[in-house]
């Protein structure tokens, strides 16, 4: 199946930093989703980005299909924006379900 | 305007029980994915179905695992005699051909 690599695996920032999450896979994606999984374990929709550039509001996230890698940009972060993010395309041969990366662990801190 | 619902959200089970997980999904979605996330870990893949259809069943565990999604009612996750290594969140996400939004998840412990 599909591999998904993210990066960094842990990042700390003070508030009001900006930061690039980086998520590569080893296929054809026909979907990938960017998602947020809060400190109480929700899982919030952030992109639906096959391809091209997304934005909203301090969140913006670009897929780049054909050199098979995503980024989601954070700017200005605030301590909410504290918890794990997760990159899970949909592999163009595969089952129609989402593969998740590991994730990348963000901690904001005042 | 009800998101995906999960239920319970919390269950505890002794070794050998079973463990009945329950999905709704968004309203107008006919697509329901089962996923179990470990502590730490990003989430697997589990199932996927259909109304009375099982179409991708390539992450479930050979035995003691079963899912469904009636004609009417929730979708439901059986786990029978559970083990410890059981224990993990399960989530449901549903969709209508494109973009999956996941509920709140449901959390088995297992003693």
């Amino acid at each position: 199946g599909i591999q998904v690599e993210q990066s960094p695996p842990d990042l700390i920032l003070q508030e009001g930093a900006n930061s690039t999450l980086r998520c590569n896979f080893s296929d054809s994606v026909n979907n990938l989703q960017w998602f947020h999984q809060n400190p109480w374990g929700q899982l919030i929709n952030l992109f639906y980005i096959p391809s091209g550039t997304k934005q909203n509001g301090r969140l913006s996230a670009t897929t780049v299909a054909t050199e098979r890698y995503s980024l989601l940009y954070i700017s200005s972060s605030q301590t909410t924006d504290s918890g794990v993010y997760f990159c899970a395309p949909v592999s163009g041969g595969g089952a129609d379900g989402l593969t998740f990366g590991k994730g990348t662990h963000l901690i904001i801190q005042p | 305007n009800a998101g995906v619902m999960q239920n319970p959200r919390h269950l505890v089970r002794r070794r050998g029980q079973e463990a009945r997980l329950r999905c709704s999904p968004m309203k107008g979605h006919s697509h329901v994915y089962w996923y179990r996330q470990l502590p730490e870990e990003g989430l697997k893949f589990m199932v996927y179905l259909q109304k009375e259809n099982i179409i991708d069943e390539s992450g479930m565990p050979k035995e003691r695992f079963s899912a469904e999604f009636p004609k009417e009612g929730p979708s439901i996750l059986r786990i029978q005699q559970v083990v410890r290594g059981d224990s993990a969140a399960y989530f449901c996400a549903s969709s209508q051909a494109g973009e999956l939004f996941f509920g709140e998840g449901s959390r088995l412990t297992v003693l």
